[in-house]
């Protein structure tokens, strides 16, 4: 159990359609990231949430629509997807110093979602 | 912007052997380094972190990685691998001040029973 858990773990969709990838951690972090790993790429950070609020996005397409309605839950919502965008999407956390004073900076990961469009 | 470079992007052992993987570094000032690790069909997870104090750290499963701030280098070594130790590995650096980290592009380690 990794504490950070993530629905569904595998998604196939057509390039028409409107779905969402859920993102859950259960570990008190403030916060939460997007990546995707493509096979022979390195790690790409898409997005960044801390205390909601959205502090990163790597020039990332819009069809691709994060969303983080509290510090434990992360969307990624995905719409008119291109096929090159088939990949695993994985959810971190981790604890910035913020409100704490303790930060651990070491980043938790989900399992991924394993995405691919057709 | 920071870069980590890992150079070795694959890498193939038989059991028993030594192994070290190197990573590289570009930020000047302080910087706290990690090693994960993807074992096939599971989650990235830690494997050590340096953060301050003794250079050399240790982790799980028998691996130990050494902060070489002269070099800009957080190695990550076994003296003796085994099978279960086929994975990606990923390298990651946080500058001074940041909370988001910067990742290698990863290393896939091999190793044959």
């Amino acid at each position: 159990e990794t504490g950070v858990t993530q629905t569904p773990r595998h998604l196939v969709m057509g390039m028409t359609n409107k779905k969402s990838l859920k993102c859950e951690q259960h570990l008190g972090h403030n916060a939460m990231y997007w990546y995707k790993q493509s096979a022979k790429k390195p790690l790409e950070l898409m997005f960044v949430y801390n205390f909601k609020e959205q502090t990163e996005n790597n020039s990332v397409p819009s069809r691709f629509s994060p969303e983080c309605p509290n510090s434990s839950h992360l969307f990624l919502h995905l719409h008119t997807l291109q096929p090159e965008d088939s990949a695993l999407y994985l959810c971190a956390s981790s604890q910035d110093a913020g409100t704490s004073g303790y930060p651990s900076y070491e980043q938790y990961f989900g399992p991924g979602t394993r995405l691919t469009v057709t | 912007a920071q870069s980590v470079s890992q150079h070795n992007h694959h890498v193939i052992l038989s059991e028993a052997a030594s192994l070290e993987l190197g990573c590289n570094y570009s930020y000047g000032g302080t910087v706290n380094l990690f090693w994960y690790v993807q074992y096939p069909g599971q989650h990235l997870q830690l494997l050590l972190k340096y953060f301050s104090g003794d250079p050399l750290v240790k982790g799980i499963k028998g691996f130990e990685a050494e902060f070489i701030k002269s070099k800009f280098s957080f190695n990550l070594r076994k003296p003796s691998v085994q099978w279960s130790d086929t994975a990606e590995y990923f390298c990651a650096a946080l500058s001074g001040g940041s909370y988001i980290p910067t990742f290698g592009r990863g290393t896939s380690l091999i190793v044959h029973p």
